[in-house]
């Protein structure tokens, strides 16, 4: 299965600030999701990150507040734009391996955001 | 819509006892299903997986079957361990829908000596 590399592992942002969370892949995939795990939460998902084109984004979540990009098909970035404590959470990506019918999800190991 | 309903936790259990955590789902077509688990301080691990009616995933002694006339893919474990203290995950996910993962709200569990 893909391997996938997320930065940073965790941060502590001042509110009103923006974080740029990065996943890297070590192959191909092609789907690459954005997820948030609140504290006790389960996890949610944020929006499909589209190679090339604008992401698909869940109900209550929006381009402004979470500016998506991925510029090919091993790279995506999150960024986490004028946070506020409400935003302290989990941040996963999760991709889909090419040729892989069985649709197996990787995770990354995650980004601890905490926002003061 | 498509959810997932998981029982609640925490689970606590002794070692060696025998581990059931329900999972039943309700989607619009023929969904894949899955278990994930987080260990304490990590991202999620795939655990098993079952891709149609009757399938049976296992891994790590753990297994759950596909039963589409119960709309239900319990996990299971006959006798658990200590490093198996965890958040349990149950989700779906379909063709045609995006192929997005729908989670429940995870199970914890504690196993204690």
């Amino acid at each position: 299965s893909a391997v996938i590399s997320q930065k940073p592992s965790r941060d502590i942002c001042q509110r009103g600030t923006s974080l740029t969370i990065q996943c890297q892949v070590d192959s191909q995939v092609t789907m690459m999701f954005w997820y948030r795990q609140q504290p006790g939460q389960s996890l949610t998902l944020i929006a499909t990150a589209n190679q090339g084109s604008e992401a698909t984004y869940e109900s209550g979540f929006v381009i402004d507040k979470f500016p998506i990009s991925r510029p090919n098909l091993t790279f995506s970035t999150l960024t986490v734009s004028n946070m506020s404590p409400e935003d302290s959470s989990i941040y996963l990506c999760s991709v889909v391996a090419v040729g892989d019918s069985t649709l197996g999800y990787t995770f990354g190991s995650g980004t601890r955001l905490t926002v003061v | 819509g498509n959810s997932v309903t998981q029982m609640e936790g925490p689970v606590t259990l002794s070692e060696e006892a025998f581990l059931t955590i329900n999972c039943t789902y309700t989607a619009t077509g023929y969904p894949s299903l899955f278990w994930y688990v987080q260990y304490p301080g990590e991202g999620l691990q795939l655990l098993l997986k079952a891709t149609k009616a009757d399938d049976k995933g296992s891994n790590k002694g753990f297994e759950a079957t596909y039963r589409k006339e119960t709309t239900s893919f319990h996990l299971e474990k006959g006798s658990v361990q200590v490093s198996d203290s965890a958040v349990y995950f149950c989700a779906l996910s379909l063709r045609g829908g995006g192929n997005k993962l729908t989670f429940g709200t995870g199970t914890q569990l504690k196993v204690e000596l």
